[in-house]
């Protein structure tokens, strides 16, 4: 079965680090971009940014470009969202979703499946 | 960029048809064959319902469809049942690795 996994809630305070992690499992995760979407409490679905674990490659939306840091360990077939300095701005729910398989030439636009998900809690 | 535009609610009745729309710009729902819609349930990550503005995962019922008609999608839910309700998502490629979705539609099974 193909999996992502993601790590658990946390509770942080404005300007603390944070790194949260989406593990997948049931297929090769070097072979599909992994994006990562934020929704912000009642609120609905943004794109964050994109990464292909088999070569770090890299891509973030304008809204989070420099915000946010997206990383990958694919010898642990885990993906990384963190941030250097929280804001409670930050506060929301955060999935990683993994993006259909690239063949020659052609890759395909939607999402599946979601992680469950990692709330992150920025309080003062 | 901004966000695709989705009615904040839709609502039916069991076995009635509702469909909700999503209203982009030629950058995105109108310049490509890209749109995805997806369900959430409260408190549960989003599920794919549609990809490529009209196919259907393996598992999602055909109660479910999908079309397109210059910058705005629609998506169909026939049959209503009563696990239908939730949120839906539409979202659309808008090139150079970017995607934007729509505000999100709550559906109500009266």
């Amino acid at each position: 079965e193909v999996q992502l996994v993601q790590s658990g809630a946390e509770v942080k305070k404005p300007g603390e680090s944070l790194k949260i992690s989406c593990k997948g499992s049931g297929y090769r995760f070097t072979n599909y971009w992994i994006g990562w979407v934020r929704q912000m409490p009642g609120k609905g679905l943004e794109w964050m940014g994109i990464i292909y674990p088999g070569d770090s490659d890299t891509r973030y939306s304008p809204s989070f470009q420099g915000q946010v840091t997206i990383s990958a360990d694919k010898s642990i077939s885990t993906a990384y969202l963190q941030w250097s300095s929280l804001k409670a701005s930050d506060t929301a729910m955060y999935y990683c979703a993994r993006r259909g398989y690239c063949s020659t030439g052609s890759c395909p636009n939607w999402f599946d499946p979601w992680g469950q998900g990692t709330l992150v809690t920025v309080s003062s | 960029q901004s966000a695709l535009t989705q009615p904040r609610s839709v609502s039916g009745s069991p076995g009635q048809s509702v469909t909700i729309s999503c209203t982009g710009t030629s950058s995105d729902v109108g310049g490509y064959n890209y749109v995805s819609w997806y369900q959430q349930h409260p408190d549960k990550a989003p599920k794919l319902m549609i990809y490529d503005v009209s196919k259907r995962p393996s598992g999602v019922p055909d109660r479910f469809s999908g079309s397109k008609s210059g910058n705005t999608a629609s998506l169909t839910i026939s049959g209503l049942q009563a696990e239908d309700e939730a949120d839906y998502y539409c979202c659309s490629y808008a090139g150079s690795y970017f995607w934007v979705f729509g505000g999100g539609t709550k559906l109500t099974v009266l």
